[in-house]
């Protein structure tokens, strides 16, 4: 099984559309979660973190935690053509160097205009 | 916002030399940084986590000799590919912990190895 999974996609919405992006993960250890974006042949940028159940909104982003169910999810509002990347998921595990950010295989979203 | 640089940025290279590529923290200090591997169309890999002053951590099915890190600062890891081959060729990207939050990571603009 693997850590961090998500749908490859692609997820196609309208511009102005709210585009909903998802993640399951398997260590119910974890505490720490990460949504990147990563544009092609670029690196991953934050678009933010959440460490507790619920929602966190920042601007057009709101990233929701769900332990009990092993599940992080994210909103994009008002998407624009701009949003098109791949958004990755990332979970922060214990290892044997200390504590380690495994990401997901990435979510590909394409904002039409 | 934190700031991580790499170098070189391309590298083109021979099948059997070895390529070192540097990462540095440029305004804060990493007592952490890892070293990601992307195929195309493909997540991030995690290759190791190197702590500064301390031997790297490698994950599963990642040669430590063929992939050397060294972490000598709280600014500086490299990361060597000896003897480099074609199915080496790949997205090399680093990314850096700060000391202080101990939480984000910050990654670099990546590195791209190309072996003919």
């Amino acid at each position: 099984q693997k850590e961090v999974e998500q749908n490859s996609g692609p997820l196609s919405v309208p511009e102005g559309a709210i585009a909903s992006l998802n993640c399951t993960y398997s260590d119910r250890g974890s505490q720490s979660f990460f949504w990147y974006r990563q544009y092609s042949g670029k690196s991953p940028e934050l678009i933010m973190f959440i460490y507790s159940n619920g929602d966190k909104e920042d601007g057009r982003f709101t990233a929701q935690l769900n332990k009990a169910s092993q599940y992080v999810s994210l909103l994009i509002r008002d998407s624009q053509p701009s949003d098109s990347a791949t958004y990755l998921c990332a979970v922060k595990v214990s290892g044997a160097g200390g504590f380690k950010t495994i990401f997901g295989a990435g979510t590909r979203l394409f904002v039409k205009a | 916002g934190a700031v991580v640089s790499q170098h070189p940025s391309w590298v083109i290279c021979k099948s059997g030399t070895s390529v070192k590529i540097e990462c540095r923290s440029l305004d804060f200090q990493a007592t952490t940084m890892f070293w990601y591997r992307q195929f195309p169309k493909q997540s991030l890999m995690l290759m190791a986590t190197s702590n500064e002053g301390s031997k790297a951590t490698y994950e599963q099915g990642v040669e430590k000799d063929k992939f050397l890190i060294n972490h000598a600062s709280l600014t500086l890891s490299t990361l060597t590919v000896t003897s480099a081959h074609p199915e080496d060729s790949s997205f090399y990207i680093c990314s850096a912990r700060e000391q202080r939050t101990e939480e984000t990571q910050y990654f670099g603009p990546g590195t791209r190895l190309l072996v003919l």
